[in-house]
């Protein structure tokens, strides 16, 4: 299986700060990954898919960035809903593996 | 737009099977455009990948739950199905169905149900 490391694992930052959440795979994955936003209680949100591609619908504040074994997730200017955790998958190969998540918290 | 609802039971007994329903509406099941997946999320914990199938029958599993599940589709409901066996406590979790876009070739999921905790216990 494809292991997928995300850093950090917890963050805690204000609205209006930048913030980068990095994901690392245990092997090559092209651009095969895609981000998730989870809110508690609710089903995780695809927010950009093949790396880099913003998911329709999704704020333009949300970028995503790299390709075969690392990648980053940004957010150029938080929101207050944008507090939530973060998930990285790769769907290169089977099983299509997560990251552990990152928690995003209020300052 | 995509719309999909868990269905089963909310308690399981150990050693028993669980069997979950994805009813899909506002589209096809056997449409060319998705695979149909399920994804599991222990409580306080992160996401699983448990496994997908075709509207043609081509099925993927996690190979750690392989031995144990069962995925298949109903052209005739618009629905597919997860059947889990030999529960264990550590199989406790909220199960999501969701697509997986095929389309784009990137197999994100793209629409997700909101989910069902499933308890096994006693």
């Amino acid at each position: 299986d494809i292991q997928m490391t995300q850093s950090p694992s917890s963050l805690s930052a204000s609205v209006g700060d930048r913030v980068t959440i990095t994901c690392r795979a245990s092997q090559t994955i092209g651009s095969y990954l895609n981000w998730y936003q989870q809110k508690p209680g609710k089903a995780p949100k695809l927010l950009i898919y093949a790396a880099s591609s913003l998911q329709s619908g999704v704020p333009s504040r949300f970028s995503g960035s790299g390709s075969g074994t690392d990648f980053t997730l940004t957010i150029s200017s938080l929101q207050p809903e944008d507090f939530a955790s973060y998930y990285c998958q790769q769907s290169y190969s089977y099983p299509h593996t997560f990251g552990q998540g990152t928690k995003l918290e209020i300052k | 737009q995509l719309h999909l609802q868990e269905s089963g039971p909310g308690l399981v007994k150990p050693s028993e099977t669980l069997s979950l329903t994805c009813t899909v509406s506002g589209g096809s099941i056997s449409s060319t455009n998705y695979y149909w997946g399920w994804i599991r999320q222990p409580p306080g914990k992160g996401l699983e990948w448990i496994g997908n199938i075709y509207y043609s029958g081509s099925t993927y599993f996690n190979p750690s739950l392989r031995s144990r599940v069962t995925i298949s589709v109903d052209t005739s409901s618009n629905q597919f199905s997860l059947k889990l066996r030999s529960l264990t406590a550590a199989d406790t979790a909220v199960y999501y169905c969701a697509t997986q876009g095929y389309s784009s070739g990137y197999y994100e999921l793209d629409y997700w149900g909101q989910g069902t905790l499933v308890t096994v216990s006693s």
